[in-house]
């Protein structure tokens, strides 16, 4: 166990319905990201907060996905309209502020659309 | 060109032999380098990180470092079955604070 913690860790939903993914990282960490992993690939870069500000986001992230940090604490992943493409792994990291440090992933949380 | 690149294997090795993992990276500047192991229907889990050109060793471990060439590799000693995962190498591109993946390498250990 990292110390960051991930919910649900697995989640089916009908295509077209909304989902929300939650993402509590080390308390201590100021950087947090979120990445969507498929079978075969590797962890892909959605986007990433440092405290409350959400400082880069993939370009391949569609309208249909918005992430929150309200307070700079835990994080959310929203996904609107699901289609089956999004079926993955998201996972979530958190990383202390100085740059050159691991990052520490929850344990992911899977989405099946179907 | 990706940004990551690594050959997606499978690599097979017997147990006990030597396994090597390679990545290349396409930014020049990028200043941190990580490998992370990951289990089937698991998390990332970080191996060894690496900032400096050459090698650091870590138990039976070894990171190695060439920026000229761009490339890293991953070295594991007295290979085990409990090995057999997907290698993960992770790079830190200059001018940013993401971690850019390759797709990862399946290693298998043949006990």
């Amino acid at each position: 166990d990292t110390g960051v913690s991930q919910d649900p860790r697995h989640k089916i939903t009908k295509r077209g319905q909304n989902v929300t993914f939650r993402c509590d990282p080390i308390s201590e960490h100021n950087r947090l990201y979120w990445y969507r992993q498929t079978l075969g690939q590797g962890p892909e870069f959605l986007t990433y907060f440092q405290n409350e500000a959400q400082l880069e986001k993939s370009r391949l992230l569609s309208d249909r996905f918005s992430a929150e940090r309200p307070k700079g604490s835990f994080s959310t992943l929203e996904i609107q309209r699901t289609e089956q493409g999004d079926s993955a792994m998201y996972l979530c990291a958190s990383i202390p502020v100085s740059l050159n440090t691991e990052a520490f992933f929850g344990q992911g949380t899977r989405l099946t659309v179907v | 060109q990706k940004e990551v690149e690594q050959n997606s294997g499978p690599l097979s090795v017997p147990e006990g032999a030597i396994a090597s993992l390679n990545c290349t990276y396409s930014d020049r500047g990028s200043q941190s380098f990580f490998w992370y192991r990951q289990y089937s229907g698991k998390s990332p889990e970080l191996i060894m990180f690496i900032y400096s050109n050459g090698d650091k060793e870590d138990g039976r471990f070894t990171a190695q470092l060439n920026k000229a060439s761009q490339y890293v590799s991953l070295l594991i000693r007295d290979s085990q079955p409990s090995d057999s995962a997907t290698y993960l190498c992770a790079v830190n591109p200059s001018g940013t604070y993401k971690y850019i993946f390759g797709t990862g390498t399946r290693l298998k250990v043949l006990a």
